[in-house]
C-alpha cells in the first residue's frame, strides 16, 4: 500500500526553529512536495525535492533522504503567520498524481 | 497571472439535494484535478483531467458524483444526490502538464455543508 506519515500537531515558539517530519512508503517515487495550508484556505506550494539533500528557500528548508523514505521541512525564525497546516505529498508512478499526508498542524505561541 | 478560480466559496444544502461546483484553471494549464478534503485530512483525488479527457476517475463515487471539462478549460463537479458524508471542502487544482516536476496550484475551494 501507499502511506505517508506526519505528526498530527506541533507547537513552537515565535522566533524559534521547528522541524516537521514526513515518512513515506509508496510504489514509486518521483519527488516530494511540501504545501502550506492556512485554516480555511487552499494549499500553497512551498518546496519540491527529488534528489537527496537540503533545499533552502529563505526561512524554509526541505530535506530528502530517498533511501530512508524520509523528508523534513525546517522553519526558522518562526512568525505568528506560520501557524498553519503543512502537507507532505509524494508523486508516485501513477499518472504523476500526488499521494498526500494528513498534514501537520503547527501552532506558534508568542 | 490569475490563479485558479472556484465558485461558490460556500454552499449549504440538505441531504438528497444536488449541487454543482465550478472551476477555472490557470490559463494554459492542461491538467485539472478535483480533490475532496475532509477536516483534518489531506486532499483526496476525485478526478484528473488532461485537456478535456479523463485520466483517472477511479476514486470518484460515480453513483452520485460527475465531472466534466468539455472544452478543456473550465470544469464542473456535480453531486446528486448529496449525502451527509459529502460535507467537505472541494478543491480544484491545475498544473501546466502532468509531469515529474510539475507543480499543482490550488483554488480557494468550495466548503460544502450537507444537513
Amino acid at each position: 500500500g501507499q502511506n505517508i506519515d506526519q505528526p498530527t500537531e506541533m507547537t513552537a515558539t515565535e522566533g524559534a526553529i521547528v522541524q516537521i517530519n514526513c515518512t513515506y512508503q509508496t510504489s514509486g517515487f518521483n519527488g516530494l512536495f511540501w504545501y502550506q495550508q492556512h485554516a480555511g484556505e487552499a494549499p500553497t506550494f512551498l518546496s519540491y525535492n527529488v534528489l537527496d539533500g537540503l533545499e533552502e528557500k529563505g526561512r524554509f528548508s526541505s530535506f530528502l533522504s530517498r533511501s530512508k523514505g524520509y523528508s523534513y521541512l525546517l522553519l526558522k525564525e518562526l512568525q505568528m503567520k506560520d501557524s498553519a497546516s503543512y502537507l507532505c505529498a509524494v508523486r508516485g508512478d501513477s499518472n504523476y498524481q500526488l499521494i498526500w499526508g494528513a498534514g501537520t498542524k503547527l501552532i506558534i505561541k508568542p | 497571472e490569475a490563479g485558479v478560480a472556484q465558485s461558490p466559496r460556500y454552499k449549504i444544502i440538505e441531504k438528497r439535494q444536488s449541487v454543482a461546483f465550478w472551476c477555472n484553471p490557470i490559463s494554459g494549464h492542461a491538467t485539472l484535478y478535483w480533490y475532496q478534503q475532509i477536516l483534518g485530512q489531506g486532499p483526496k483525488l476525485l478526478i484528473q483531467f488532461q485537456n478535456n479527457g479523463v485520466v483517472d476517475d477511479s476514486q470518484l463515487p460515480k453513483d452520485r458524483f460527475s465531472a466534466e471539462r468539455l472544452k478543456g478549460v473550465d470544469s464542473t463537479l456535480k453531486i446528486q444526490p448529496a449525502k451527509l458524508e459529502d460535507s467537505a471542502v472541494y478543491l480544484c487544482a491545475s498544473s501546466l502538464v502532468a509531469s515529474v516536476s510539475d507543480t499543482q496550484y490550488f483554488g480557494p475551494g468550495t466548503r460544502l455543508t450537507v444537513l
